[in-house]
């Protein structure tokens, strides 16, 4: 069973425009989440995170929102830009529950185009 | 800043041959972490160490074996490999007693089995 979900497996934006990819979680032990950026033939870049105990957490054109209720967050990067173009997976740990492992999402390729 | 590194970058074996993936985690990191990801995947998380002891246990199969050494680079070992064990293998590292569990992948080692 898919505890991290990510339904859109693609997403496509102008450049300029806002960026936006969700995920969704089932399990409520789950205390902090991150956003992986990945480009082909090279491993998953950090890109921003967010602890449980907070809704939005910024860090330059990149912001998560975490909605605790709805087990939703979302990564919205504004403006978009052409080297923005990845796929984007969402991943959750239970640092609580003693456990450090990262459950991952599918993943959404974004494509910038111009 | 000095990366995780994997070696080697690509591997092809044979069926039933054995197979070793080496980590080396960022200085002072002393949590490595070990996934898998299989074509069209996301990441699923092996094994995981940290002070080379074996911290956590995901789905590695028991032909697989792993461990961390004291300076605290990690070896995966990999026997009696199968077609199926075609995949990405990232190494990650993290820094323990940080209040964020943010982990830092390596470029992945891409094994072929034929």
């Amino acid at each position: 069973d898919q505890q991290v979900k990510q339904n859109s497996p693609s997403l496509s934006v102008q450049e300029g425009r806002i960026s936006i990819l969700n995920c969704d979680y089932t399990n409520s032990m789950f205390d902090y989440f991150l956003w992986y950026k990945k480009y082909p033939a090279e491993g998953p870049t950090f890109l921003i995170s967010i602890s449980s105990i907070k809704d939005k957490n910024e860090d330059g054109r990149f912001t998560v929102f975490l909605n605790k209720s709805a087990k939703h967050l979302s990564l919205h990067i504004v403006p978009s830009q052409p080297g923005d173009s990845a796929v984007y997976f969402c991943a959750a740990s239970a640092r609580a529950g003693g456990y450090n492992k990262l459950i991952f999402g599918a993943g959404t390729r974004l494509a910038v185009h111009p | 800043a000095a990366g995780v590194i994997q070696s080697p970058r690509h591997l092809i074996k044979e069926k039933r041959e054995t197979a070793t993936l080496k980590c080396y985690p960022i200085p002072r990191h002393d949590t490595v972490y070990w996934y898998q990801q299989g074509p069209g995947q996301d990441p699923q998380f092996l094994i995981s160490f940290y002070e080379k002891m074996q911290s956590d246990k995901g789905s590695i199969p028991d032909r697989f074996s792993a461990q961390q050494f004291s300076d605290y680079h990690s070896e995966l070992n990999m026997s009696s490999l199968e077609l199926g064990d075609s995949a990405l293998y990232f190494c990650a590292s993290s820094l323990s007693g940080r209040s964020y569990n943010e982990q830092f992948f390596g470029p992945g080692t891409r094994l072929t089995v034929l």
